[in-house]
């Protein structure tokens, strides 16, 4: 089945500054991309996808590339917020009998320190 | 819509007995998935649901979780006997058919002691 890496597991930044968190898939045939973003004591929600038919995304702070060659795909925050603090999780799908079959990393916990 | 509703929120209970999570899953969606988040493991998917039937169930720990789809709109995840090791977020999500995002609920924190 599908193994997704992601690291750091934690990660701390100053105000302002970039955070990047990267993830890696060990099966080709997974093709979808998300990223959910989890707050202290909240449910994870999508914040970001991609689809392996393109190598990078961008939505205002936050971007999204991939590397299918090299099966890696990371998260950019540029100009971070406090409230971008929280835990952020990377997935890879595939199709898996008509269904999307998402395979979760183990999270980053992301620190923004005003 | 009131989103993925979960229940109870927050359960405390002692090693050996019966626990029952509930699922409400957002109207017309037909894919139901639970998962269990924990700080060693992180989110693990414990089985999924299409059009209420059990299609993947490989994440269940052992035969004290069980779960259950009667109709398109409730499911259950049962746990008996209960074990210390079990503490742990579950979280059940929805997804429609031809959409890969899934929208969790609000999740329910279990304590076994």
């Amino acid at each position: 089945g599908e193994n997704v890496e992601q690291h750091p597991s934690t990660l701390s930044v100053q105000e302002g500054d970039s955070a990047v968190i990267k993830c890696t898939y060990s099966d080709s045939a997974s093709n979808y991309f998300p990223w959910y973003k989890q707050e202290l004591g909240k449910r994870p929600q999508l914040i970001i996808d991609i689809r392996s038919n393109v190598g990078e995304k961008k939505d205002q702070r936050i971007a999204v590339t991939l590397n299918k060659t090299a099966k890696h795909f990371s998260l950019h925050i540029t100009e971070t917020q406090p409230e971008d603090s929280a835990v952020y999780f990377c997935a890879a799908s595939m199709n898996s009998g008509g269904y999307q079959k998402v395979t979760f990393g183990t999270g980053t916990k992301l620190q923004v320190i005003p | 819509d009131a989103g993925v509703i979960q229940s109870p929120r927050h359960e405390v209970t002692e090693m050996g007995q019966e626990v029952t999570l509930r699922c409400k899953p957002i109207s017309g969606h037909d894919y139901l998935f639970w998962y269990r988040q924990t700080m060693m493991r992180g989110l693990e998917l414990l089985i999924y649901f299409n059009n209420n039937v059990p299609i993947d169930d490989s994440g269940m720990p052992e035969d004290r979780f069980s779960a259950k789809m009667p109709n398109a709109s409730f499911s259950t995840l049962k746990i008996q006997p209960s074990e210390p090791r079990d503490s742990a977020v579950y979280f059940c999500a929805s997804s429609p058919t031809g959409s890969s995002e899934q929208y969790f609920g609000p999740g329910t924190r279990l304590t076994v002691t």
